[in-house]
């Protein structure tokens, strides 16, 4: 079984929608953070969070709010959809007893924006 | 302005030489560097990491350099194999942050 896991793994919406992308992990990792993928730009830090009271902004964070609910689960939510919020949603976690920090990614989530 | 940047788009090798892909940084904090793997429709996975104390690391077929007065990090794969064919991302830190920047990835192919 993944230790990762997001949902859905595909998904088209509609500009205006409000759509939300879940990450579940069973690694035990206090750390949680969202990326995204666009072509050429490579992987861009959108929110990450410390534990489960502690959020913060990444790179890039307009237009997405978070949601902790638990040690083991991540949610970004996209309030209202624009197009220019197509592209790949990654979700990691890592270890905070760690010195290394090695991110551990989810197998990501395809999401078009119409 | 891009902190990490990997210049080369896309990289051939032929099957059984070496592979070097490049990473250059601006941030002069950062001191912790990862190489992640990515195949298609599946989250990158961790490869190879290097921390500014060392200025080499080894793990079987892959070797990464740091040159901490250039700024730049290389990852070696020898010998090229055909499932090495994938895009890789450099990634640094800065002690700290426990959040890391992305270069824009490199995609291997290696040739049989």
């Amino acid at each position: 079984d993944a230790d990762v896991t997001q949902t859905p793994r595909n998904r088209i919406t509609k500009t205006g929608k409000r759509i939300m992308l879940e990450c579940s992990q069973t690694k035990g990792h206090d750390r949680m953070y969202w990326y995204r993928q666009d072509p050429g730009l490579g992987l861009r830090l959108i929110y990450y969070s410390f534990d489960v009271k502690d959020i913060n902004k990444g790179e890039i964070s307009d237009g997405y709010s978070v949601s902790r609910q638990a040690q083991a689960k991540f949610s970004l939510s996209l309030e209202s959809a624009i197009p220019n919020q197509t592209a790949l949603y990654f979700c990691a976690t890592s270890d905070a007893g760690t010195i290394s920090d090695t991110q551990y990614f989810g197998p990501g989530t395809r999401l078009t924006v119409l | 302005d891009q902190q990490v940047k990997q210049n080369s788009p896309s990289l051939s090798v032929q099957e059984g030489r070496i592979s070097i892909l490049n990473c250059d940084y601006t941030n002069s904090m950062f001191d912790y560097f990862l190489w992640y793997k990515k195949y298609p429709a599946e989250g990158p996975t961790f490869l190879i990491s290097i921390s500014s104390i060392k200025d080499k690391n080894e793990d079987g077929r892959f070797t990464v350099f740091l040159n901490k007065s250039a700024k730049h990090l290389s990852l070696h794969i020898v010998p090229s194999q055909p499932g090495d064919s994938a895009v890789y991302f450099c990634a640094a830190s800065a002690s700290g942050t426990y959040k890391y920047i992305f270069g824009t990835g490199t995609r291997l192919k290696v040739l049989a």
